[in-house]
């Protein structure tokens, strides 16, 4: 079955901390991951979108990283401002019709002052 | 460019009554899709149209739900009648064209409330 699993499920740290979200999948075949965040009330916003051959990718304090062969992805957040508190989605799509796309149910993420 | 537009942002109603959902998405984007968020969960895609065509509706209810792109711009998401369990948020997405290299631009969605 194709599934994309989040951990943890919800995490606080102090404003100015590194952390790290972690990302499992399934699916099969693979084409790509991809780290959306989404903020209280709107919708995702994609961050980084990483294809097979990729191990790392950054946008800025986020860092991704892929694991192809363990089917691994962490979003890794350094210096955490007060505005990275949201959720972080993390999105797998595949080639088969049963894998277009699966949605992780996130990581709900709080920075603390 | 202007984002993904969805209204109303936010709908109360009793369970059994019915409700819709506009969608305008990003000028020239072919591709639109329709997701449930609910509470706590990540996104479910509902449906996915290829210009005024559907895609994908493998997991639409088709029973209450109902979706159309009539000139392959802007859609409607209605759900008649509503249960109890459609409270939730519902997204509009849009993207260039279909293929998973595309970035999808979600819209704010609507938080529907079914009391």
């Amino acid at each position: 079955k194709n599934q994309v699993e989040q951990s943890p499920q919800s995490l606080i740290i102090l404003e100015g901390k590194n952390c790290t979200l972690q990302c499992n999948y399934t699916v099969s075949p693979f084409s790509n991951l991809r780290w959306y965040k989404q903020d209280t009330g709107r919708g995702p916003v994609s961050l980084t979108i990483m294809t097979f051959s990729e191990n790392t990718k950054s946008n800025g304090r986020y860092t991704a990283t892929l694991d192809a062969d363990t089917k691994q992805s962490s979003l890794h957040i350094t210096a955490s401002q007060l505005s990275d508190s949201a959720s972080y989605i993390c999105v797998v799509s595949g080639y088969s019709s049963a894998s277009k796309i699966i949605f992780g149910s996130g990581t709900r993420l709080s920075i603390r002052p | 460019e202007a984002g993904v537009a969805q209204s109303p942002r936010y709908k109360i109603i009793e369970k059994r009554q019915s409700v819709a959902f506009w969608c305008n998405p990003i000028s020239g984007h072919a591709t639109l899709y329709w997701y449930q968020q609910i509470l706590g969960q990540g996104p479910k895609l509902l449906i996915q149209f290829q210009n005024n065509g559907v895609v994908d509706d493998s997991q639409l209810p088709k029973d209450r739900f109902s979706a159309e792109r009539l000139k392959g711009v802007d859609s409607t998401l209605k759900i008649q009648p509503a249960k109890l369990e459609d409270s939730a948020v519902y997204l509009c997405a849009s993207s260039r064209t279909s293929g998973d290299s595309y970035e999808q631009y979600f819209g704010p969605g609507t938080r529907l409330t079914v009391t």
